[in-house]
Parts: C-alpha cells; structure tokens; sequence
C-alpha cells in the first residue's frame, strides 16, 4: 500500500462543475502539498498546508490531521484546469508523492 | 517570486554522451535542491538531495556515479547523466526551497527536463 494514497485516478468534469479530489497518507507529515502537472510536465505549488484550511482564488483545499485527509477542491471549473494534480506529504526529510489524479473539464 | 529555471526543456542524444541539466532558483537562494525523476503516468521518484557546497544524498538505488550532482552555488545545481542509455530517458525535474528542509518552507519546481537517448 502506498504511504500516499488519491482518490480518483482519473477524473472527467462538464465544464462549471464543483470538483474534489481526495489524499489520504498514512505517515507523520510536517505539512502537505497540493502540486499541479499540466501536460508539458511543469510543475506549480498550488498550495502547502499543515492544518485547517486554504483558498486561492476557485481553488480550496483542507487538511484533517486527525483523519490524516486532505481535499483539493475547484469551484466552477473551466477547460484550463485540466492538468495532473498531486498531493504530496512532507516526512521528516522528504517529500512522499501520490501518483496523481488526472482532471479533464470539457466545455 | 521564487522562481525556478531549469534547462534544457528537452534532450534527444545518442548512447553513450554525457547529458547536462542545469536548475538556477532566479529570483532566491536555494540552500537545498532536490532532483526528482518520472516516467509516464507515474510519480515522480526522488533521486538525490543536494545542499550547496556539500555532497548530495542519493536515494537507495541511485547510482552516484551515474547522476552526477553539483551545487556549487546557492543558485545553481546541475544533474549530468554520464554514459546515459535508453534506459536512462526520463522526465527530470527539479526543485528547489529556500533554507533548510526541516524549516518548512515549500518546494518550487522547475519546468523539468524530456530527456530521450536513441
């Protein structure tokens, strides 16, 4: 089993749908990271995250450290938020990487 | 801010050459740089660790003398792929974070590198 887990693999979405993916880890983490591949293989910081809750414009993303969960949410999503998003957990001296959920939005 | 750049975007050569990439941080000092490899529609893999001006740390299984790491400066590392051979294409990216791990600050990638060896 891997120590960080996404939910779904993929992922198809109408264009204005709510979106969410899921990251679930089963180690200790100093904090959390929400990363976004588009298709050239660029990777952006979408957000790092340690507790509670964080928004950048459509995008929200929250973290139950308890539960050891995290969600990225994306409100009215458009054609453009098609990429490879992916959660990654930060363990004592490196980052533990999900394999990634693909998202295509389709007008 | 904290931009990183990472050149070249892509690589074709034959087998046997010696590959160069390099990772500048443009707009900050990266005391640490990470260099990550991914092979299609995976993750991406840890390969080494560097801190300017000391050895890297390469993951189990990476062969130091094959990838080739240098920070020489705060805002320069480089990764050469010696010898390299088909099997040696990959996606290589790289990131970099502005103090010490353990100081919590986050990771900027770099675009990565499309390295194919014919």
């Amino acid at each position: 089993k891997n120590e960080v887990e996404q939910s779904p693999q993929n992922l198809t979405a109408q264009e204005g749908e709510f979106i969410t993916i899921n990251c679930s880890y089963s180690v200790g983490i100093s904090a959390l990271h929400w990363l976004q591949q588009h298709p050239g293989g660029g990777i952006v910081s979408l957000f790092m995250l340690s507790s509670g809750k964080k928004k950048h414009g459509r995008l929200i993303a929250t973290i139950n450290i308890q539960e050891k969960h995290s969600s990225l949410h994306i409100t009215a999503s458009h054609p453009r938020d098609s990429a490879v998003y992916i959660c990654a957990v930060r363990n004592t001296d490196k980052l533990i990487f999900g394999t990634g959920t693909r998202l295509q939005v389709f007008p | 801010g904290a931009v990183v750049s990472q050149h070249p975007s892509w690589v074709i050569c034959k087998s046997g050459t010696s590959v160069k990439i390099e990772c500048r941080s443009l707009d900050f000092q990266a005391t640490t740089m990470f260099w990550y490899r991914q092979f299609p529609k995976q993750s991406l893999m840890l390969m080494a660790t560097s801190n300017e001006g000391s050895k890297a740390t390469y993951e189990q299984g990476v062969e130091k003398d094959k990838f080739l790491i240098n920070h020489a400066s705060l805002t320069l590392s480089t990764l050469t792929v010696t010898s390299a051979h088909p099997e040696d294409s990959s996606f290589y990216i790289c990131s970099a974070q502005k103090t010490g791990f353990l100081s919590n600050q986050p990771q900027h990638f770099g675009d990565g590198t499309r390295l194919s060896i014919l």
